[in-house]
């Protein structure tokens, strides 16, 4: 049973462009969530969704930074106009939905601006 | 205040040896307790969850106290293996959102 897929792990991108992370979840998993780790700092949540539905985005910063899941796909958490504060580990989780509270992360991708 | 609060250590255990420590949370509402391990640059790992009557698996025993609002975790028998950074998180209902503490940092020396 495949885990939580992530890519790309690495990431460079140069001030002012775009991001785009992909995560693919458990089989069986309906649930993904985003996370963020900013160097030398904690897991922070970002945004939480179900296949074609935003749940809770109360992490994400205002601008810049969107999330979707749509029916058919990965998770897209997209970073536009990138910034050297948006240099971080981005972290998917996904769970199987409401019956269980625990999350599974992937390895995460590393993204770097320059 | 923190919502999640942990000694960041580190902890430095002789190998073989016990160690203790744990985490206090701030939102009475919290339903779920876990442990994760996450080392260097890797993604978190599920430890163990923490149950209300402590649990244990293998050498590692969690405790809840709800009414103090702390969590423990304990490794008996450190292997080098154990070093890691130990993340206490919480989360307040199924399908919520995960907050983690900081995380206590173990390093298991020969």
């Amino acid at each position: 049973n495949a885990g939580v897929m992530q890519n790309p792990r690495h990431l460079v991108r140069r001030r002012g462009q775009e991001a785009r992370l992909r995560c693919s979840p458990m089989k069986g998993h309906s649930h993904v969530y985003w996370y963020r780790q900013l160097p030398e700092e904690g897991l922070k949540f970002m945004v939480y969704l179900q296949k074609e539905n935003i749940i809770d985005e109360s992490g994400m910063p205002k601008e810049r930074f969107s999330a979707e899941f749509p029916k058919e796909g990965p998770s897209i958490l997209r970073i536009q106009q990138v910034v050297r504060g948006d240099s971080a580990a981005y972290f998917c989780a996904s769970s199987p939905g409401l019956v269980s509270y625990e999350q599974y992360f992937g390895p995460g991708t590393r993204l770097t601006v320059t | 205040r923190k919502e999640v609060e942990q000694d960041p250590g580190p902890f430095n255990v002789p190998e073989g040896a016990t160690v203790a420590f744990n985490c206090t949370y701030s939102n009475s509402a919290s339903q779920s307790f876990f442990w994760y391990r996450q080392d260097c640059r890797k993604e978190p790992k599920l430890l163990m969850s923490v149950y209300s009557s402590g649990n244990e698996d293998g050498r590692f025993t969690a405790q809840l106290n709800r009414a103090s609002q702390y969590i423990s975790l304990l490794i008996r028998d450190s292997k080098l293996s154990d070093s890691a950074t130990y993340l206490c998180v919480v989360n307040k209902a199924a399908g919520n959102k995960l907050t983690f503490g900081g995380g206590t940092r173990v390093l298991v020396k020969p």
